[in-house]
């Protein structure tokens, strides 16, 4: 079955704009959540969705947001772009919440480059 | 959330076993203890995961101590496919907090 997908791949923003990046997850995983991952943070939790609710945030300003539709479909969106915000974003989908009694899958993530 | 501690980097040599250690002195008795690696250029991959008894998989086998305040990942005969970041998480609210990890570095 086709895994996790994330689109676009590459993007390239400037500073001030806004951003939305989409993730597909597995067909049958209700849950997604999303991770930012920079060389000095590492990786760190931004949200997760499960059957269209907001479960979890991480420590992260309101200008990330997300949503999750009806068909698992999720999207994140970052406004007002700093140059900081320019990292690989990761989406993982699970069938329940993950860090339960399940294993989940991620994507290929997205590379945005803040200039 | 409850923390583990995880060796910087280890080394280890093709073909031979690999024992990756991590300690979790604060674990709850409702954590689960998930391992997932991160390839050079990729997404984390899913490694293996338990709560208490030892678990074994295709991968991977999980060694959790009998007071589940350590565990250890370990991989019967390294590759070099298996030269990657190890994270040890716990958790058991839907979000995974990956620390810094053990870079395994597989030689020749």
């Amino acid at each position: 079955k086709a895994g996790v997908t994330q689109t676009p791949r590459y993007l390239i923003k400037t500073r001030g704009q806004q951003v939305t990046l989409s993730c597909s997850p597995i067909s049958g995983h209700r849950s997604v959540s999303w991770y930012q991952q920079t060389p000095g943070q590492g990786l760190q939790f931004l949200f997760e969705y499960f059957s269209e609710t907001q479960r979890n945030k991480g420590n992260f300003p309101g200008r990330f947001s997300g949503r999750q539709f009806s068909n698992s479909r999720s999207e994140m969106n970052v406004s007002t772009l700093e140059l900081g915000d320019s990292a690989l974003y990761l989406c993982a989908s699970s069938s329940s919440p993950a860090s339960v009694n399940t294993e989940a899958f991620f994507g290929q993530g997205t590379r945005l480059t803040v200039v | 959330d409850a923390k583990t501690t995880q060796p910087n980097s280890m080394e280890s040599n093709e073909e031979e076993p690999v024992h990756l250690p991590c300690n979790h002195s604060t674990i709850s008795g409702t954590d689960y203890i998930h391992w997932y690696r991160q390839l050079p250029s990729q997404g984390p991959e899913y490694v293996i995961h338990g709560l208490t008894s030892n678990v074994n998989n295709r991968m991977a086998s999980l060694a959790i101590a009998e007071d589940r305040k350590s565990s250890t990942l370990i991989l019967h005969r390294a590759t070099l496919r298996d030269a990657a970041v190890y994270y040890c998480i716990l958790g058991n609210t839907g979000k995974l907090i990956f620390g810094q990890g053990t870079t395994l570095q597989v030689k020749p």
